[in-house]
Formats: structure tokens, sequence, C-alpha cells
């Protein structure tokens, strides 16, 4: 089945910056790639998604980019805030089935 | 927009004692339900696959006769922990599917379950 990797699994960065995170998938046939944000006892909320016919997607400061050469997808918060700490999920699917999670990734926003 | 309603949010129950897990589409019919576990501070795992109607699919490690799943109509499966014991505490959520406007992975609220 489909593999995700995610890095790194804590990322802290200064109220402002930027924050990136990077996924690989193991399936050349998934085509369907979510980001999804997660408060704690919380359900994920999805904040962006690309389809594997795109090759980059922006939303305000949050945007994503696909390299279906490499295999690899990966997420960039630009200004960030405090609240946009959380914990941050990559996620594949193929023919828009069921997802596959990678290991989550924990930013903390420093003031 | 689509919502799933998660019943409940927590439950504490006995050793060897069942749980039911509800997941009910408000506003559209879910014709896929994945149901997921995650362990604190750990990922989504994928323990089971139902379309409506159809047995459901189970990941691979997943017991499926501890771990019922229904998925009798378009708006409501559940989930049931039979048996329960201390190592199925966990955070339980659904994530359905629908059609249309539903077409995209709608998740509930989870359900915080403690088994003592």
């Amino acid at each position: 089945g489909e593999n995700v990797e995610q890095h790194p699994s804590t990322l802290s960065v200064q109220e402002g910056d930027s924050a990136v995170i990077k996924c690989t998938y193991s399936d050349s046939a998934s085509n369907y790639f979510p980001w999804y944000k997660q408060e704690l006892g919380k359900r994920p909320q999805l904040i962006i998604d690309i389809r594997s016919n795109v090759g980059e997607k922006k939303d305000q400061r949050i945007a994503v980019t696909l390299n279906k050469t490499a295999k690899h997808f990966s997420l960039h918060i630009t200004e960030t805030q405090p609240e946009d700490s959380a914990v941050y999920f990559c996620a594949a699917s193929i023919g828009d089935y069921k997802l596959s999670f990678g290991a989550g990734t924990t930013v903390t926003v420093r003031a | 927009g689509a919502v799933v309603s998660q019943h409940p949010s927590w439950v504490i129950c006995k050793s060897g004692t069942s749980v039911k897990i509800e997941c009910r589409s408000l506003d559209f019919q879910a014709t896929t339900m994945f149901w997921y576990r995650q362990f604190p501070k750990q990922s989504l795992m994928l323990m089971a696959t139902s379309n409506e109607g159809s047995k459901a699919t189970y990941e691979q490690g997943v017991e499926k006769d501890k771990f019922l799943i229904n998925h009798a109509s378009l708006t409501l499966s559940t989930l049931t922990v039979t048996s329960a014991h201390p190592e199925d505490s966990s955070f339980y959520i659904c994530s359905a599917r629908g059609t249309g406007d539903a077409y995209g992975y709608t998740f509930g609220s989870g359900t915080r379950l403690t088994v003592v």
C-alpha cells in the first residue's frame, strides 16, 4: 500500500517567519494530496489540497507544491502566527479513495 | 458544508464491556465511511473502510471480530469495540465521503475511549 513519510516531526519558528513541511509518497498512482491541521483532541481540518495535475496551489498564507517525478509534496506557511501552532498531517490517496497519512509535524510558533 | 456528527465525544468503560460509536452524516449521504484510530502524539491509522450496504474492508492487523462496523444506511455508520481492554484506549475518528458537493473527506469530531 501507499507509504507517506513526513519531515520534520517537530518545527519551531519565530512569529512572522515561514514554515515548510515535506512529505514523500511511495505509490506513483497517488493523485490526491491534502494537508490537515489538527489541534489537541479535535478533528483534522483540511487546510489545502492539491491534485496530481497541478504543480502548485496557494491560499493566502498557505501554499502546497507537488513534484510528481520525485514523488514529494510540501506545505509552505508564510508570515506564521501563534494560531498556526498545531499538528499538521500530509496525506495521499489513489483514486480519491482511502487516505494514507504522514506521521505528523508539531509546529510551534514562538511569539 | 458537509457535517458529520460523532457520538459520544468521550466514553469510559470497564474492561470486557462493549462500546458503540456512531457517526451520522447530517446533510449529505455518506456512501463511504472510513474509521481511524489515533494514539496520543501519533498519526491517524486507518482501521477499516465501509460502503453503504456492504461489509467493511479491514486493514491488515485490525481484528474484524473485535471492531464491528455497520454501515446500514447512507447517513449512519457505527463502530463497536467489543470486549474492550485497556490497550483499546484511543481516539477513534470517522471520515465520510459523499457525492457531489460532499465528495471530499468530512471528519467526525472524534471519540476518546478510555478502558479501565
